[in-house]
C-alpha cells in the first residue's frame, strides 16, 4: 500500500521569502502526485498535479513542484510567499492502474509572517 | 457550475443521536467521495460512488456509517448512534472517472458530538 509523509507539520516563514514544503511517498508502482491547499473553514483546492511528462510542474498562485522518482519525493516550492499563502497544504498520491482513491499526508501548516 | 456543496456546514448533536449529511457534486461528475478529517490530519477516505454504485468502503468505516447516492446525483452520509469519536470534518469530493483526475472538494460539514 502507498503512503505519504509530510515531514514538517508547521513551516513559519517571512513574507516574500522562498519556501519549500516537503513530501515523500512510498509505492512499489507508478504514482500520480497532487498538492492541495486548504484555507481555514474551506475544502481542499488543487494547487498542482503530476501525471506524467516533465518532472517540474507549475500550479496556481506561483507554486511549483518537482517529481523526483529516485528520491520518491514531490516537494512544493514558491520563490516568494505572500501573507495570503498562509494555509494548510496536503500532498496526496494515487497509484497508477489501481483504485482512484488518493492517500493524503498529514498536512503542513504554512504560516507567513509580515 | 457553483462547485461541490455540502449541507449542513455545522452540526452539533448529542451522543447516541443519528445525523445525516448531504453532498451535491459538480453536475457532470460521475464519481463522488466521502472523507473524514480530524484536527492535524489529512483527509481519510471513507467511501466512494461511481454514478449510483458504491464501489468501495474503507475497512475503517464502522457499521454505524452508511452512504447513498440514489440517482447518481447527490449523496447522503448517515451516522447512526453517534459517538464522541465521530466528531470531525466530513468532506465530500467529486470528479470524472479518469485515473489522475482532479477531485473537487466541498467546504465540509463539521460535526461535534457532545
Amino acid at each position: 500500500a502507498q503512503s505519504v509523509t509530510q515531514l514538517d507539520s508547521q513551516v513559519p516563514v517571512f513574507e516574500e521569502a522562498p519556501v519549500e514544503l516537503r513530501c515523500n511517498y512510498s509505492s512499489s508502482v507508478s504514482v500520480y502526485l497532487f498538492w492541495y491547499v486548504q484555507y481555514p473553514n474551506q475544502g481542499l483546492q488543487l494547487l498542482l498535479k503530476y501525471l506524467s511528462g516533465s518532472t517540474l510542474v507549475k500550479g496556481i498562485n506561483g507554486f511549483e513542484a518537482e517529481f523526483n522518482k529516485s528520491q520518491t519525493s514531490f516537494h512544493l516550492r514558491k520563490p516568494s510567499v505572500q501573507i495570503s499563502d498562509t494555509a494548510e497544504y496536503f500532498c496526496a498520491v494515487v497509484v497508477s492502474g489501481g483504485s482512484y482513491i488518493p492517500t493524503f499526508g498529514r498536512g503542513t501548516s504554512l504560516i507567513v509572517h509580515p | 457550475d457553483t462547485g461541490v456543496s455540502q449541507d449542513p456546514r455545522h452540526k452539533i448533536t448529542k451522543r447516541g443521536q443519528n445525523v445525516t449529511f448531504r453532498c451535491d457534486p459538480i453536475s457532470e461528475h460521475n464519481r463522488l467521495y466521502w472523507y473524514r478529517q480530524t484536527l492535524g490530519q489529512g483527509p481519510e477516505f471513507l467511501t466512494y460512488f461511481q454514478n449510483e454504485a458504491q464501489l468501495e468502503k474503507s475497512r475503517l468505516l464502522s457499521d454505524r456509517f452508511s452512504a447513498e447516492r440514489p440517482k447518481g446525483s447527490f449523496s447522503t452520509l448517515e451516522i447512526q448512534r453517534t459517538e464522541q469519536g465521530d466528531s470531525a470534518m466530513y468532506l465530500c469530493a467529486s470528479s470524472l472517472a479518469q485515473l489522475g483526475e482532479t477531485q473537487y472538494f466541498g467546504p465540509g460539514t463539521r460535526l461535534l458530538v457532545l
